[in-house]
């Protein structure tokens, strides 16, 4: 089965520095990535998805994702961090046509003022 | 527009009782999961449903039963609790398959077994 594995249970920025969270994937076909955002005490939100059209996959709140099947990797990055962005972020990776699609086990965001 | 609303929020059982979490949406969608996040180890899908009439085992079934009550609705139930079902528990949907839709998560539910 597919799995996925984020690197960093926690990461700490300052407001304004580049926010990059890892996630590398194992998928015996061509997978389906995610990443989905958690604020506290909320459910999880989709930030963007790659489903094997561009590589370079723009979300929202100005998060982004790059495809990189050499290293097997989907790491998040956010040029400038906003305090709002403080929150939890899960990585998962599905194989496209059935219902198991596996989470990793979240990198928790904080941003310093 | 309320989405995927779960009750209770936050619920505390004795172990060996008995309770069913509820799950309803209103986004017409066919699929339902059910999922459980525990510190450390992200989410795992314990059942989900594709359609009204269908349910199948997701990772971590054991413990659980679930019943796809109508389009709506997709109700979690533990028989006999027990402390390792301590967990907080999402409901999602989505308009097809997990895989390679959005899926919109409800807000959750605290469950402590004691």
């Amino acid at each position: 089965a597919q799995s996925v594995t984020q690197l960093g249970s926690h990461v700490s920025v300052s407001e304004g520095a580049l926010v990059l969270l890892r996630c590398n994937y194992s998928s015996s076909v061509p997978p389906y990535l995610f990443w989905y955002v958690q604020y506290p005490n909320q459910g999880l939100q989709l930030l963007l998805k790659y489903t094997s059209a561009a590589t370079l996959v723009k979300g929202i709140n100005g998060f982004e994702a790059e495809f990189k099947k050499s290293e097997t990797s989907f790491h998040l990055t956010k040029p400038s961090a906003h305090m709002s962005d403080a929150a939890e972020y899960f990585c998962a990776v599905s194989d496209g046509w059935n219902n198991d699609m596996r989470f990793g086990a979240g990198t928790r965001l904080t941003v310093k003022p | 527009n309320a989405g995927v609303t779960q009750t209770p929020k936050f619920q505390v059982l004795k172990t060996g009782q008995s309770m069913t979490l509820q799950c309803a949406q209103d986004m017409n969608h066919n699929s339902m999961y059910w999922y459980r996040q525990d510190p450390g180890m992200g989410l795992r899908l314990i059942y989900y449903s594709a359609s009204e009439g269908t349910t199948d085992k997701g990772e971590v079934p054991n413990g659980y039963n679930v019943s796809r009550l109508n389009k709506r609705e997709f109700s979690l139930r533990l028989e006999s609790a027990a402390p390792s079902q301590t967990s907080v528990y999402f409901c999602a949907s989505g308009s097809g398959s997990l895989s390679n839709t959005e899926a919109f998560f409800g807000q959750g539910t605290r469950l402590t077994v004691v």
